[in-house]
């Protein structure tokens, strides 16, 4: 699997959008980009992921460059609990190897009143 | 649906102990996983099972075994428990199809070993 890049961490006002970058220059032609997060002492959380088209759900929006070196992860309007570590990943989807996730350090996001 | 559940939320054992960690899950996933998680640390693939019956190691398997006699199930023993199995265990689950194979976690086993 690539390998991804984070910052460390960030912080968002309350209510505004919170956009979280990851780049993985290293991206091969079928590999995704996963995006989970992990609230406080709770097992981690499935948010989005795409391969080349920008997605959209409930939670999130992914967005993924042209050349797929770098992506984005919007929430549109983040809340207190939205702080959290969020995990960039990216992988064969439905790999045979185990099908492990590989969470690298992550972006710790503080959403602030 | 309640996704996938753990028991116990919490245990706390005596070096060279045993005992099993139980995952459930009610989505009908082929894919069963179990994870630990150490303070500040990612996430690492104890074992895992793409079926009923079947089980293989991940990166981390040794002090550890696992059965999955039911699709529905995944349970985790520890044999003879050590100080350095103290960790938090997550129990996640898949479908398995090209394109999409989102990981499903459950709340966690806070495992304490003295």
């Amino acid at each position: 699997d690539a390998k991804t890049t984070q910052p460390t961490s960030m912080d968002c006002a309350e209510g505004r959008a919170a956009n979280l970058p990851c780049n993985h220059s290293t991206i091969s032609g079928n590999e995704y980009v996963y995006w989970y997060r992990q609230i406080h002492s709770q097992g981690p959380q499935y948010i989005i992921h795409g391969l080349k088209n920008n997605e959209t759900n409930e939670m999130a929006s992914l967005i993924i460059t042209e050349d797929r070196k770098s992506s984005t992860l919007i929430l549109p309007h983040a809340t207190l609990r939205d702080t959290a570590v969020y995990y960039c990943i990216v992988r064969v989807a439905g790999n045979n190897a185990g099908n492990m996730l590989t969470f690298g350090g992550g972006t710790r996001l503080m959403v602030k009143p | 649906n309640a996704g996938v559940t753990q028991t116990p939320k919490f245990r706390v054992l005596k070096t060279g102990q045993s005992m099993t960690l139980l995952c459930a899950q009610d989505m009908n996933h082929e894919y069963m996983y179990w994870y630990r998680q150490d303070p500040g640390m990612g996430l690492r693939l104890i074992h895992y099972s793409v079926g009923e019956g079947t089980t293989a190691k991940g990166e981390v398997p040794d002090g550890y075994n696992v059965s999955r006699l039911k699709k529905q199930n995944f349970l985790l023993g520890l044999e003879s428990a050590a100080p350095s199995q103290t960790s938090v265990y997550f129990c996640a689950s898949s479908l398995y199809r090209v394109g999409t194979d989102t990981q499903y976690f459950g709340p966690g086993t806070r495992l304490t070993v003295l």
